[in-house]
């Protein structure tokens, strides 16, 4: 049973615009929230993270939410850059030594 | 700067053949983490480490096996290659002060 979903395995996005990833939980325990960026032949790279007594984080051009009630959160990218084209990971945890990831969802940032 | 290195970045090996998997870190992290990761899936996590002399199985079932005699190395080792551990493996690790894993840049692995 999967814990964290990653529903849309890929996302389309114009340069200058909004991105917008969605992750949804099942886990109510969970209480640490982390993205990861990963390039194709490279490892995942850390973007940010939230923790549950938080709502939302920022971080320059990426914003995390968090709806606990819901078990949702997103990452939005603004403005989205061709750069920004990878694939994000979702990831969370129980504030243990393991993170539960979800599936990635592929952007693409064209011009 | 997260400095954590694997070697090789890619490798093709005949099923039976003996292998093992560098990662290193030079960040002093006690915890230690293998990944395994197929195309469009999710990361799975294999093996950890809190420290030196300390070795966890993780959620996936795996037929490997890791080794933690100094801090800076966490080898992962396959005694017989079968087709099925054709895979992207990645090694991670982070300090424990933070939530945060730092990860390599991968080995993939094909066997014949």
């Amino acid at each position: 049973d999967q814990q964290v979903k990653q529903n849309s395995p890929s996302l389309s996005v114009q340069e200058g615009r909004i991105s917008i990833l969605n992750c949804d939980y099942t886990n109510s325990m969970f209480d640490y929230f982390l993205w990861y960026k990963k390039y194709p032949a490279e490892g995942p790279t850390f973007l940010i993270s939230i923790s549950s007594i938080k709502d939302k984080n920022e971080d320059g051009r990426f914003t995390v939410f968090l709806n606990k009630s819901a078990k949702h959160l997103s990452l939005h990218i603004v403005p989205s850059q061709p750069g920004d084209s990878a694939v994000y990971f979702c990831a969370a945890t129980e504030m243990t030594d393991k993170l539960i990831f979800g599936t990635g969802t592929r952007l693409q940032v064209f011009p | 700067e997260a400095d954590i290195y694997q070697t090789p970045r890619y490798l093709v090996i005949g099923t039976g053949k003996k292998i093992t998997l560098e990662c290193s870190q030079t960040m002093g992290h006690d915890k230690m983490y293998w990944y395994q990761q197929d195309p469009g899936m999710e990361l799975h996590l294999i093996h950890y480490s809190y420290g030196v002399n300390s070795t966890e199985k993780g959620d996936l079932s795996s037929e490997s096996t890791v080794s933690r005699i100094r801090t800076e190395h966490f080898p992962l080792t396959l005694e017989s290659a079968r087709p099925s551990h054709t895979s992207q493996y990645l090694c991670a690790s982070r300090s424990g002060t933070s939530y945060e894993q730092y990860f390599g840049p991968g080995t993939r692995l094909t066997v014949t």
